[in-house]
């Protein structure tokens, strides 16, 4: 396992478009995050699942933004009429949530989006 | 709502000098994690503190974590210009996900 792996890694898209970002897990994990980091900033938590269950989404995450881990595998971030606030990098992460589990996220290399 | 506050947010320092950047956090937790950003790169995880008084050392970094203060820090010894990076503390609160403090951009200089 090559760890956590997202594509596209660069989007520049025109606002107003869609745009989708999968992630795959570190196969093993059970639990996926999408985080999102702006320049200068930390990784603000946008919405996580847990296998195939989307269990919390942050008040960041508005109506535009939809995500989706179907079979509890690989996941999907899309966002509809894109913004230019929308630019940002899009982080996945994975951890694996069982009695011995530390609660580490092991993050992919995040996908970054730019919106003219 | 749990704040996680780093400082200093930049810091340039010299070669071989030793350095300190903490992390406050403003609720109850007993998981504190540090991690590594290179520019452009993702997040490479560092240290993960589970239990008051825990410390970690790694190479010329060491970790510790004080949950009664609600404390982390991070201690370089003797810098090196490849520990030029930004550095996050993350504090679990709620048992899913990890709040980020903004991160300290380290720059060590000859």
């Amino acid at each position: 396992d090559t760890g956590v792996s997202q594509n596209p890694r660069h989007k520049i898209t025109k606002r107003g478009q869609n745009v989708t970002f999968r992630c795959d897990p570190i196969s093993e994990h059970n639990r996926l995050y999408w985080y999102r980091q702006t320049l200068g900033q930390g990784p603000e938590f946008l919405t996580y699942f847990q296998n195939e269950a989307q269990l919390e989404k942050s008040r960041l995450l508005s109506d535009r933004f939809s995500a989706e881990r179907p079979k509890g595998s690989f996941s999907t971030l899309e966002i509809q009429r894109t913004e230019q606030g929308d630019s940002a990098m899009y982080l996945c992460a994975s951890s694996s949530q069982t009695g011995l589990g530390t609660g580490e996220l092991f993050f992919g290399e995040g996908s970054r989006l730019t919106v003219l | 709502e749990l704040k996680v506050e780093q400082n200093p947010l930049f810091l340039s320092m010299q070669e071989g000098k030793n350095y300190t950047i903490y992390c406050n956090y403003s609720t109850t937790s007993d998981r504190l994690y540090w991690y590594r950003q290179d520019p452009g790169k993702s997040l490479e995880s560092l240290f993960v503190l589970l239990s008051n008084g825990a410390v970690k050392q790694e190479g010329r970094l060491m970790a510790s974590l004080d949950t009664k203060a609600r404390l982390s820090t991070l201690h370089i010894t003797a810098a090196v210009h490849d520990l030029s990076a930004t550095y996050f503390c993350a504090v679990d609160n709620s048992g899913y996900a990890l709040n980020f403090g903004k991160g300290t951009s380290l720059l060590v200089t000859p």
